[in-house]
């Protein structure tokens, strides 16, 4: 298996512009976490899906911010308008079972200027 | 929410030294993980350790679990300049016997091994 596969690597937008960022899990992996890492705030956990249901989006900033996983194998996370402060590093991880060990995707570094 | 916190914040040895790190956590857990991060990339799992359960190796990982305490350790032996990475524990969150499922992450240990 390949492994978490996220795109794109990098992303550089314009404030006030739509960013999409995708995720394919590992195949037969029923968790999806979407995380974002920041100096000042460390690894956030956004939001978690099982069985492709969102279970906790506690941590989604605000509603710029919507994640939808529509089949086992992909998941995307879209912000809109995006603004300055959401540059950061954004991962995805998927795993077996609760509380299991999770695999990590490269992460997208997002830029928005 | 739950979270790890590691500490030190940061940690700089000498290659052949023992680094250790450690965890706290606020509430009950069913397992508590460590990830290891290197520079620009995506986390990876370096070993699960379980809330019934009170230490475990791994090749020169070895990790330990106090419950009551609320804390765990991550001792790397013999350490070697490719150690250099920021180590995470993560803590799934006990609710009554079951799991939630979420995974929270502390802020790292950033340790760095000088050759």
């Amino acid at each position: 298996d390949a492994g978490v596969i996220q795109s794109p690597r990098h992303e550089v937008t314009e404030m006030g512009q739509e960013v999409t960022l995708r995720c394919k899990p590992i195949s037969g992996h029923n968790s999806l976490f979407w995380y974002r890492q920041t100096m000042m705030r460390g690894l956030e956990l956004l939001i978690y899906f099982n069985n492709n249901v969102p279970i906790d989006d506690s941590g989604m900033p605000e509603d710029r911010f919507s994640a939808k996983m529509p089949n086992a194998s992909f998941s995307t996370l879209k912000i809109q308008p995006s603004e300055p402060r959401d540059s950061a590093v954004y991962f995805c991880a998927s795993s077996l079972g609760e509380g299991g060990k999770a695999f990590f995707g490269q992460g997208t570094r997002l830029t928005v200027v | 929410s739950q979270q790890g916190e590691e500490d030190p914040q940061a940690l700089s040895i000498q290659e052949g030294e023992n680094a250790t790190m450690n965890c706290s956590y606020k509430t009950s857990i069913n397992n508590l993980q460590w990830y290891r991060q290197n520079s620009g990339r995506g986390l990876v799992h370096l070993i699960l350790i379980r809330s019934n359960e009170r230490e475990k190796h791994s090749g020169r990982l070895r990790v330990t679990l106090d419950t009551s305490k609320k804390s765990s350790s991550l001792l790397i032996t013999a350490s070697r300049a490719a150690d250099t990475a920021s180590y995470f524990c993560a803590t799934d969150e006990d609710n009554r016997g079951s799991t939630l499922g979420r995974l929270y992450f502390g802020r790292g240990t950033q340790l760095t091994v000088w050759p």
